[in-house]
């Protein structure tokens, strides 16, 4: 079965530096999708980014970008010039093969002013 | 427009009560989804459904159940409420036949049990 670990429960970084969130995945599956998703205060879930497995370029997303190593099942999140409003939850996420997303337990971030 | 609404987004009820949240999505997906995050919000996966197929995780109790009156709704429906069933409830809908099969999801619904 298919497991995400998030392994920083909590960061915290001044605003303007940039974080980086660690997310790895175990699977035997060749092609799949990975996304990160941010929960603010408010608790809605938002979709910050996704990856396909097969494409080798990372994504990235304004400020956000990815750092994607298949062969090393890692999957980790840049947050550059980081702002108060990234203050969140983030959770890693692996779409598994029904289509369903295998979760971490998320690593909650401070932006601090 | 609300992409994928839940209603009411608060509930507090008694233990033993009968309750529902409501989900409605306006996206067109094929696929609806409920997960519940516990107070230490960690996600977990509920329900998957779509016309063809209701995928059921094994560790939720039958006093839950899913009910679809159409493609755009899936509504869950609480038996006999316990004091463990307090948390956060998300309605999520996706494209499964898209390309990323991303999930969209509703506000939450907090369900409190006293």
């Amino acid at each position: 079965a298919q497991t995400v670990t998030q392994s920083q429960p909590e960061m915290s970084v001044q605003e303007a530096e940039t974080v980086t969130l660690s997310c790895t995945y175990d699977t035997s599956e060749n092609n799949y999708y990975l996304f990160w998703y941010k929960q603010p205060p408010s608790r809605q879930m938002i979709l910050v980014i996704r990856q396909e497995a097969y494409k080798q370029q990372n994504a990235t997303e304004n400020r956000f970008s990815v750092n994607f190593q298949k062969a090393a099942k890692s999957f980790s999140l840049k947050i550059s010039d980081s702002q108060l409003g990234d203050t969140a939850m983030y959770f890693c996420a692996y779409r598994d093969s029904n289509y369903q997303l295998i979760w971490g337990a998320g690593t909650k971030l401070i932006i601090k002013p | 427009d609300t992409a994928v609404s839940q209603t009411p987004k608060y509930l507090v009820t008694q233990m033993g009560n009968d309750k529902s949240i409501k989900c409605e999505q306006n996206l067109g997906h094929d696929t609806m989804y409920w997960y519940k995050q516990d107070s230490k919000k960690f996600l977990k996966i509920m329900f998957s459904y779509n016309n063809k197929e209701l995928i059921i995780n094994e560790t939720v109790p039958n006093r839950f159940s899913p009910k679809s009156p159409d493609k755009a709704h899936l509504n869950l429906h609480i038996n006999s409420l316990e004091l463990g069933d307090s948390a956060v409830y998300f309605c999520a809908s996706s494209q499964v036949s898209g390309p990323y099969n991303e999930q969209f999801f509703g506000p939450g619904t907090r369900l409190t049990v006293l």
